[in-house]
């Protein structure tokens, strides 16, 4: 079975320059998060998705940060316009539909420098 | 969810059983403990989980005290390919909700 896939894995930008992610998560699974991982801490989630719905963006900055999960198979993140403070590696993970035991698939990552 | 507490950073000699323990004081009844592992320029992945019970899978057994207070992941013969930083997660079962990271236990596996 395949993994979460992400694109890129790695992107350098200036900053005010708008960049954007995407994630295909594994067959199947309705739920999909994205998370942002600091320098040396732990993941955070930034946005959550059940189906195409965003059922949890509470800790998505909106001025700048937007995603999308169209026909509720793959999503984009994107950021416009960049600051150096998003420099972070940014993951997409997936889970199995909520009445099966739950663990999240977390993709590699695409880590972000703005310079 | 409840919080967790790990100690920042272990070693451990290739071989043999590495022990990282895990404080969830505030643990709620409904709450299950998850490990997750995070090799470098990898995403998070799943080890185990469990209620009150112990627990063992291909990867590692899990001891959860009899208060659920703490617990402690075990992997009985540590390789090189075991560096990485563990995470200890409580969460209740059947819940969507994000996961809650802390910074959790760099462990290092030297030969």
């Amino acid at each position: 079975e395949a993994g979460v896939v992400q694109s890129p894995r790695y992107k350098i930008i200036e900053k005010k320059q708008p960049v954007a992610f995407w994630c295909n998560p594994i067959s199947g699974h309705n739920t999909l998060y994205w998370y942002r991982q600091n320098l040396g801490q732990g993941p955070e989630l930034l946005i959550r998705y059940e189906n195409e719905e965003a059922v949890d963006d509470s800790q998505l900055p909106k001025d700048r940060f937007s995603a999308e999960r169209l026909k509720g198979v793959d999503s984009t993140l994107k950021i416009q316009p960049a600051e150096l403070g998003d420099s972070a590696v940014y993951l997409c993970a997936s889970s199995p539909d909520f009445q099966r035991e739950i663990t999240q698939y977390f993709g590699p990552g695409t880590r972000l420098t703005v310079l | 969810d409840a919080k967790t507490t790990q100690p920042p950073s272990m070693d451990c000699a290739e071989g043999r059983a590495a022990n990282l323990p895990c404080n969830h004081s505030t643990i709620s009844g409904n709450e299950y403990v998850y490990w997750y592992r995070q090799i470098h320029s990898q995403g998070p992945q799943y080890i185990i989980h469990g209620l009150k019970n112990n627990e063992t899978n291909e990867m590692a057994s899990l001891i959860i005290t009899e208060d659920r207070k703490s617990s402690t992941l075990i992997l009985p013969h540590a390789t090189l390919r075991d560096t990485a930083v563990y995470y200890c997660i409580v969460r209740a079962l059947y819940n969507t909700d994000k996961l809650i990271f802390g910074t959790g236990t760099r462990l290092q596996v030297f030969p």
